[in-house]
């Protein structure tokens, strides 16, 4: 059984602050590794992905992925009430796409 | 842009109804899916499609089937819709190869009485 493992939270920051949030995966056979982001009420849309181990940044997103610990996290910069969702974090593995239940993240301005 | 539609934001069946719930995707993607998303339980694989008229199961497909006949379109069928199959389901599609992420529709909010 291949599986994602997220802190469900709620995750609480102050407006400006940096969120972190972590993700484990089970299968070591995985390819890459995405971040999605969630409205409440929508559909989940991309923020990163990754694939090679290190940081990936874009804007205020960093993913960092480390295999060997089976680890992949995703920090937010200067973070804004606008971030306020879910956060998905998924892995894949050939043509199929493994999600964890997301982290719950409020930014309180 | 890519673009994936389904064909209702909200839905309401009775117990018992053959239920059609359609997806279309423009960007002529090989690989689609369908999973459904309940609190707690994150998004879970039904069924995706590969090819035309390919099919795999993925870890709920019980009482569920799939039909691909055009490249563009994959489609839902609860034979028999049932109470517990009240959920939020999502359709995706990406390109057969490389890092590609999933793209999603904007979803299908059924509810089963």
């Amino acid at each position: 059984q291949k599986e994602v493992e997220q802190n469900s939270g709620p995750l609480s920051v102050p407006e400006g602050a940096i969120a972190s949030l972590n993700c484990t995966y089970s299968d070591r056979g995985s390819q890459s590794f995405f971040w999605y982001r969630q409205y409440s009420g929508k559909s989940p849309e991309l923020i990163m992905f990754i694939y090679s181990n290190g940081d990936k940044e874009d804007g205020r997103f960093t993913a960092q992925l480390n295999k060997a610990s089976q680890y992949v996290s995703l920090l937010i910069r200067d973070s804004q009430p606008s971030d306020s969702a879910t956060y998905l974090c998924a892995f894949r593995t050939g043509n199929q796409f493994y999600f964890g239940t997301g982290t719950s993240l409020t930014v309180i301005p | 842009d890519v673009k994936v539609t389904q064909s209702s934001r909200y839905l309401v069946k009775r117990t018992g109804e053959k239920v059609f719930l359609e997806c279309v995707q423009d960007m002529d993607h090989e690989n689609m899916f369908w999973y459904r998303q309940d609190p707690g339980l994150g998004l879970r694989l039904i069924y995706f499609s590969y090819d035309v008229k390919m099919k795999e199961k993925g870890d709920i497909p019980e009482g569920y089937s799939v039909s691909r006949e055009k490249k563009e379109r994959f489609s839902l069928i609860l034979e028999s819709a049932s109470t517990n199959q009240t959920s939020m389901y999502l359709c995706a599609s990406r390109p057969g190869t490389g890092v590609y992420e999933q793209y999603f529709g904007p979803g299908t909010r059924l509810t089963v009485t």
